[in-house]
């Protein structure tokens, strides 16, 4: 079975400070792969980043940085320098190879981001 | 511009009535995919279908049904034997649906239960 779990359902931020965002996953597949999703208020899911679980390297991508961690199955989010408009639900959601059918999501987690 | 298109953006429904969302994509995509959120949750899938005329039930589909006649369309009955139907309902749709696609949503339809 298949589960991904964000431990943090709200947090507060004041503009420009960072922020990490938790994501912990279960899985016994060995090929996976691994997505984080933002909804802003306006309800459409906008896809982050994609990662398999045969590459570890970290991303970064202008404010936004990933951790990928298989020994902890952990694929960590952090925002840098954070804005009002990085305000959001964000989704860590998992795949497994195989599985055409479903994204397993996390419960998400409310990032607020103070002026 | 493509994308994904959802109606109504929201709808009222009073109890013992079947409704229909609608989503249509003009991505060109095969496969295409209906989740239901709930609030403080993340997303259950309902059904999805990877191939026009055919479809597969998700871990919710009771209460659910689809067509898929058209590649661009995969419109989501929700029918009077869905016991507590109100939620935010998200289609997506991914390239081929295999694992290693993404899959990109739609801006959602909320379905409320009068």
């Amino acid at each position: 079975a298949q589960k991904v779990t964000q431990a943090q359902t709200e947090i507060s931020v004041v503009e420009k400070e960072d922020v990490t965002l938790d994501c912990v996953y279960e899985t016994r597949d060995t090929t996976y792969y691994l997505f984080w999703y933002k909804q802003p208020p306006s309800g459409e899911l906008v896809f982050l980043i994609r990662r398999n679980s045969f590459d570890e390297q970290n991303e970064i991508s202008g404010r936004y940085s990933w951790n990928f961690q298989k020994s902890t199955s952990s694929f960590n989010f952090t925002i840098t320098a954070s804005q009002v408009v990085d305000s959001a639900v964000y989704f860590c959601a998992l795949i497994f190879s195989g599985s055409a059918r479903q994204l397993t999501f996390g419960s998400g987690t409310q990032l607020t981001v103070l002026p | 511009d493509g994308g994904i298109t959802q109606s109504p953006k929201y709808l009222f429904r009073k109890e013992g009535q079947n409704v229909t969302l609608s989503c249509e994509q003009n991505l060109n995509h095969d496969a295409m995919y209906w989740y239901r959120q709930d609030p403080g949750q993340g997303l259950r899938l309902i059904y999805y279908s990877q191939i026009v005329n055919d479809f597969q039930k998700g871990d919710i589909a009771e209460g659910y049904s689809v067509s898929r006649e058209k590649k661009e369309s995969f419109p989501l009955t929700v029918t009077s034997a869905q016991k507590n139907p109100t939620a935010f309902y998200l289609c997506a749709s991914s390239i081929r649906g295999f694992s290693t696609d993404t899959q990109y949503f739609g801006p959602g339809t909320r379905l409320t239960v009068l």
